[in-house]
């Protein structure tokens, strides 16, 4: 079975850093791209970051540019994203995302998120 | 960015109607076009793909058209278990963007 499952969110004050990992199993890892997604408390899903299968390629919505780092280890099926200089705004549910191809396209699996909470 | 807008916000529906979303692109994105049903507190799951490709285990009753920059998201026969948020994805470019989502309520 295909399952992700994140981990790392909690309180963290404005202008701190937090890691967010997603462990994968059942597929292939490395075939596929993988996405990061957020849902601030009532609004909308909105894109973070995407990673290529290979990892050499990384992709960032301008909202977080600068600020977020996507990583992926093979060896351990990880995925990770590494926030710095958090604001209020970035205080949301992220969500990992698989994609069924190795580029980031769309996403057919999801993990139940883990939630992010920046303020003093 | 490519922009995708949703329309309407929120829709009132009954149980056997049949029900229909629009998504609007700020370009045209060709038919690379995502669905996806959100219920509160649950993460989205994937429904149709490719504008018009039903993923596994989707119910039949769930389809998707269109091409372009304007796409349709319909249910033919409203279930209790469809009142969620619905959002459209673009796949054009590899900046994603998600729609704002349409919430399908009880009539």
């Amino acid at each position: 079975e295909v399952q992700l499952v994140e981990s790392g969110g909690g309180l963290v004050q404005p202008g701190g850093s937090l890691r967010l990992s997603c462990a994968a199993s059942g597929f292939t890892f490395s075939n596929h791209a993988m996405t990061w997604v957020r849902q601030a408390p009532g609004k909308g899903l909105e894109w973070v970051s995407a990673i290529s299968g290979s990892g050499g390629s990384t992709y960032y919505a301008d909202s977080v540019k600068g600020r977020f780092t996507i990583s992926r280890d093979k060896a351990k099926n990880t995925l990770y994203l590494q926030m710095n200089s958090l604001r209020a705004e970035d205080t949301a549910v992220y969500y990992c995302a698989k994609d069924p191809y190795v580029d980031p396209y769309y996403m057919d699996v999801w993990g139940r998120g883990t939630t992010v909470t920046v303020s003093s | 960015d490519i922009q995708m807008t949703q329309s309407p916000s929120t829709l009132s529906a009954s149980v056997g109607d049949r029900v229909t979303i629009t998504c609007r692109a700020s370009q045209s994105i060709s038919r690379w076009l995502a669905w996806y049903q959100q219920k509160p507190g649950k993460a989205p799951n994937l429904l149709i793909y490719k504008a018009s490709s039903l993923e596994r285990g989707v119910p039949s009753r769930f389809s998707g058209s269109g091409s372009g920059t304007e796409f349709t998201l319909t249910i033919s026969s409203l279930q209790p278990d469809d009142f969620a948020t619905y959002y459209c994805q673009q796949y054009n470019s590899y900046s994603l963007t998600f729609g704002g989502g349409t919430k399908v309520e009880i009539k």
